[in-house]
């Protein structure tokens, strides 16, 4: 089966700009989620979807982040505007109903000068 | 917020050599699961442990969980070099009916010929 796409694969963007991201899961899974990485840390879960009902967004900052997932398949996360401390690899994820684990995709790493 | 504080934080090896890493964690869990991350494949599932499980193998894989202490541990006997990766704890629980991970800190494993 294919794995989870995400792009772009790296972005260099200046602070305030703006900046999104796009997934698309493994087909059938009901799961989605998006993390953030920092370098030298581990993932952070940003926000997660159950088909296309968010489960669980306490750690996104919702000031400046945004996300959705339409008709429950591909996502998109935004960062309006972007701040230093968004540097980071952001890590999109999905799995099956029911399941426990989880596949990643490659990840988007985001650089803000 | 991290869950689990992978120890130790970096760990170097000679190939045949076995390779430990510990996690902790506060809360608790559903299941235990370890991910290994490198450059060239991503965060990518290594093996499960549930709760009521005390030890697990897979492979080159030996996973143990005291939930009284709430600790795992994660052995690759005979290592090689393409072991070499960040080792990543997670534990497990449900945003309502979903998977919910935290991941923990990790360990940096390299592994020298």
């Amino acid at each position: 089966e294919a794995g989870v796409a995400q792009s772009p694969r790296y972005k260099i963007i200046e602070k305030r700009q703006s900046v999104a991201f796009w997934c698309n899961p493994i087909s059938g899974h009901a799961t989605l989620y998006w993390y953030q990485q920092i370098l030298g840390q581990g993932p952070k879960l940003l926000i997660q979807f159950q088909n296309n009902g968010v489960v669980d967004d306490s750690q996104l900052p919702k000031d400046r982040f945004s996300a959705e997932r339409l008709k429950g398949v591909d996502s998109t996360l935004k960062i309006q505007p972007a701040k230093l401390e968004d540097s980071a690899v952001y890590l999109c994820a999905s799995s099956r109903p029911q399941g426990n684990e989880q596949y990643f995709g490659p990840g988007t790493r985001l650089t803000v000068t | 917020s991290q869950q689990g504080e992978e120890d130790p934080q970096a760990l170097s090896i000679q190939e045949g050599e076995n390779a430990t890493m510990n996690c902790s964690y506060k809360t608790s869990i559903n299941n235990l699961q370890w991910y290994r991350q490198n450059s060239g494949r991503g965060l990518v599932h290594l093996i499960l442990i549930r709760s009521n499980e005390r030890e697990k193998h897979s492979g080159r894989l030996r996973v143990t969980l005291d939930t009284s202490k709430k600790s795992s541990s994660l052995l690759i006997t005979a290592s090689r070099a393409a072991d070499t990766a960040s080792y990543f704890c997670a534990t497990g629980g449900y945003a309502g009916t979903a998977s919910k991970l935290t991941f923990g800190t990790g360990t940096r494993l390299q592994v020298t010929l």
